[in-house]
């Protein structure tokens, strides 16, 4: 039973356009949300969070929206760049406790210039 | 900000023998340290909880006599694939809680193949 899931594999989106990853979780003890960047043979790279008593976390490009009731996220990325290409994780946690990540499958992503 | 050191980057042993990775927190203690696996094109699955002074906490399907962890120190973890067999090729990640936004850091990943 995947607790966290990434429905899309692959998104290709144009540089300068909006890209836009989406995630669902069905625990609803988790309360910490994060999204790793991955390129192949590296360990993920910590992009952004939020915590599940806000609704939006923004940080330069990359803003990340949470929506409790249906249980979703989504990890906006503005404007995208080449550079941005990679496999991004979405990842929930439930904070109280040493408690591990759970990962999404990921969605490759291909910014295309 | 907090590092996660993981050494060796890429190994290549034969069957039947056994590997040991060793993931290091660098300017900060672990009392717990998570070890990831993820085979090509799938998620990061979790293998085992280790905590430091204390036996490991395996996920449900994973050998904890196939894989031993130790976790002797809070700044050190160890997993050794013993007997190791091709299927266990795998790319495995090492975490650990260190506070700050993200709250987890990674180490850089060993990708064993078993020849």
């Amino acid at each position: 039973d995947q607790q966290v899931k990434q429905n899309s594999p692959s998104l290709r989106v144009q540089e300068g356009r909006i890209s836009i990853l989406n995630c669902d979780y069905t625990n609803s003890m988790f309360d910490y949300f994060l999204w790793y960047k991955k390129y192949p043979a590296e360990g993920p790279t910590f992009l952004i969070s939020i915590s599940s008593i806000k609704d939006k976390n923004e940080d330069g490009r990359f803003t990340v929206f949470l929506n409790k009731s249906a249980k979703h996220l989504s990890l906006h990325i503005v404007p995208s760049q080449p550079g941005d290409s990679a496999v991004y994780f979405c990842a929930a946690s439930a904070r109280s406790g040493n408690t591990p990540l759970v990962f999404g499958k990921g969605t490759r992503l291909s910014v295309i210039a | 900000g907090a590092v996660v050191s993981q050494h060796p980057s890429r190994v290549i042993c034969k069957s039947g023998t056994s590997v040991k990775i060793e993931c290091r927190s660098l300017d900060f203690q672990a009392t717990t340290m998570f070890w990831y696996r993820q085979f090509p094109k799938k998620s990061l699955m979790l293998m085992a909880t280790s905590n430091e002074g204390s036996k490991a906490t395996y996920e449900q399907g994973v050998e904890k006599d196939k894989f031993l962890i130790n976790h002797a120190s809070l700044t050190l973890s160890t997993l050794t694939v013993t007997s190791a067999h091709p299927e266990d090729s795998s790319f495995y990640i090492c975490s650990a809680r260190a506070g700050g936004v993200s709250g987890y850091t990674f180490g850089s990943g060993t990708r064993l193949t078993v020849v």
